[in-house]
């Protein structure tokens, strides 16, 4: 167990370009966690996947805004013609999702976006 | 949403106990307190979490108010590694859902 995967640690993409980031979550870990952290400031919620379903979307996440969690397992996060006001760490996390009492996160180290 | 509110900025010396406070008047009855650190270029790491009673772990302490509006992280030695980012956040069980709702943190500086 190596813990949760991002990829890339790094995108710089020109503005109006999509890019997609990918996440693996720890194994059997049936929830899944998007946050989106610009500099200075905490994590901000963006999504949420228990297994395959998405339950709950932020209203940070716009229509440009979409991510998956096929079969349950990794998710990526696609961001459709970007902006600078993009430009953040993207930081996936996942949780057991079995005994309330013991929930808690483990996160990935990130994909920093930089929109040029 | 349930907020928590943690001063900017915080400073100790080397192998001095370290009190984080946050408050977090608004809490309700299942939400239950957690805290992270970050570190510089990496994620948010686990370091405590309860609901009602003090709890302690290898990393630290958690004392949590009798009427649980407030609650203190406790670092009994701090180190050089120490030095982050603390998030005092609340788990909150809503439409089916746990949120985890951070706030801007303190960020914990440590002298040598």
């Amino acid at each position: 167990d190596t813990g949760v995967s991002q990829d890339p640690r790094h995108k710089i993409t020109k503005r109006g370009q999509n890019v997609t980031f990918r996440c693996d979550p720890i194994s059997e870990h049936n929830r899944l966690y998007w946050y989106r952290q610009t500099l200075g400031q905490g994590p901000e919620f963006l999504t949420y996947f228990q297994n395959e379903a998405q339950l709950e979307k932020s209203r940070l996440l716009s229509d440009r805004f979409s991510a998956e969690r096929p079969k349950g397992s990794f998710s990526t996060l696609e961001i459709q013609r970007t902006e600078q006001g993009d430009s953040a760490m993207y930081l996936c996390a996942s949780s057991p999702g079995r005994r309330p009492q013991n929930e808690k996160l483990f996160f990935g180290s990130g994909t920093q976006l930089s929109v040029l | 949403d349930a907020k928590t509110t943690q001063p900017n900025s915080m400073e100790s010396n080397e192998e001095e106990p370290v009190h984080l406070p946050c408050n977090h008047s608004t809490i309700s009855g299942t939400d239950y307190i957690h805290w992270y650190r970050q570190l510089p270029s990496q994620g948010p790491e686990y370091v405590i979490h309860g609901l009602t009673s003090n709890v302690n772990n290898r990393m630290a302490s958690l004392a949590i108010a009798e009427d649980r509006k407030s609650s203190t992280l406790i670092l009994h030695r701090a180190t050089l590694r120490d030095a982050a980012v603390y998030y005092c956040i609340l788990r909150v069980f809503t439409s089916g859902t746990y949120k985890y709702i951070f706030g801007t943190g303190t960020r914990l500086k440590v002298l040598a």
